[in-house]
């Protein structure tokens, strides 16, 4: 039992560039959750999912995209990046009203 | 909306010895869950205990136990023993419990940094 997996663990993206971010979870959580983690704060809730084929924004989406195709994959697309963007980004499941259980994280770098 | 405050930026404590961190929130809701969350240098976060807002025990996990007072919107969480390994930033956080599906999102606080001194 992986719990929550994502890829990759580190990247360096220059400005304008691409990427998608990949999270994994073995637990059959109906809710999954992008967090960004800026230096020195909180988590901030970027988009949720509450199952496959339905997603929300939370407090920071602009910038970022998702989709939810199947129960286990939830992956964050970033679209032109920005240094803005260059934080550390932990997806998170959780059965329906729930703890949420954390992955590892991606530390992101936007040069 | 809901906020999460935890005033202590930074905390140190001897080992073997007890230490609290502080967290206010501020909510209109009368029932929710209140979570401290760990995060160790390696940046996993863990799940250190939570208290749902409805049961006045105050709940407990090993050498972590909190006081939750709903009266005054406080939730500290108090780390007996301390131990070498407990060194981490703690976040406190926040959950609303209604029937709405954006109900079960986290508010975080800005974290309380724990330092163990041997």
């Amino acid at each position: 039992n992986a719990g929550v997996t994502q890829t990759p663990k580190f990247r360096i993206l220059k400005i304008g560039q691409s990427m998608t971010l990949q999270c994994t979870q073995d637990m059959n959580h109906n809710y999954m959750y992008w967090y960004r983690q800026d230096p020195g704060m909180g988590l901030k809730l970027i988009y949720y999912s509450v199952g496959a084929g339905i997603t929300d924004k939370g407090e920071v989406p602009n910038g970022y995209n998702v989709s939810r195709s199947t129960t286990e994959d939830f992956p964050l697309r970033l679209e032109l990046a920005a240094p803005s963007q260059t934080s550390v980004y932990f997806c998170a499941s959780s059965p329906i009203l729930d703890t949420q259980y954390f992955g590892p994280g991606t530390r992101l770098t936007v040069l | 909306a809901q906020t999460v405050t935890q005033s202590q930026p930074e905390m140190s404590v001897q080992e073997a010895e007890t230490v609290t961190l502080s967290c206010t929130y501020d909510t209109s809701e009368s029932d929710y869950y209140l979570f401290w969350y760990k995060q160790p240098p390696s940046r996993q976060m863990i799940l250190v205990i939570r208290q749902e807002a409805y049961k006045q025990q105050n709940a407990t996990e090993n050498r972590f136990s909190v006081n939750f007072q709903k009266a005054a919107k406080s939730f500290s969480l108090k780390i007996s023993d301390s131990q070498l390994g407990d060194a981490a930033m703690y976040f406190c956080a926040y959950r609303r419990v209604n029937g709405e599906t954006s109900g079960s999102r986290l508010t975080f606080g800005e974290g309380t940094q724990l330092t163990v001194n041997p």
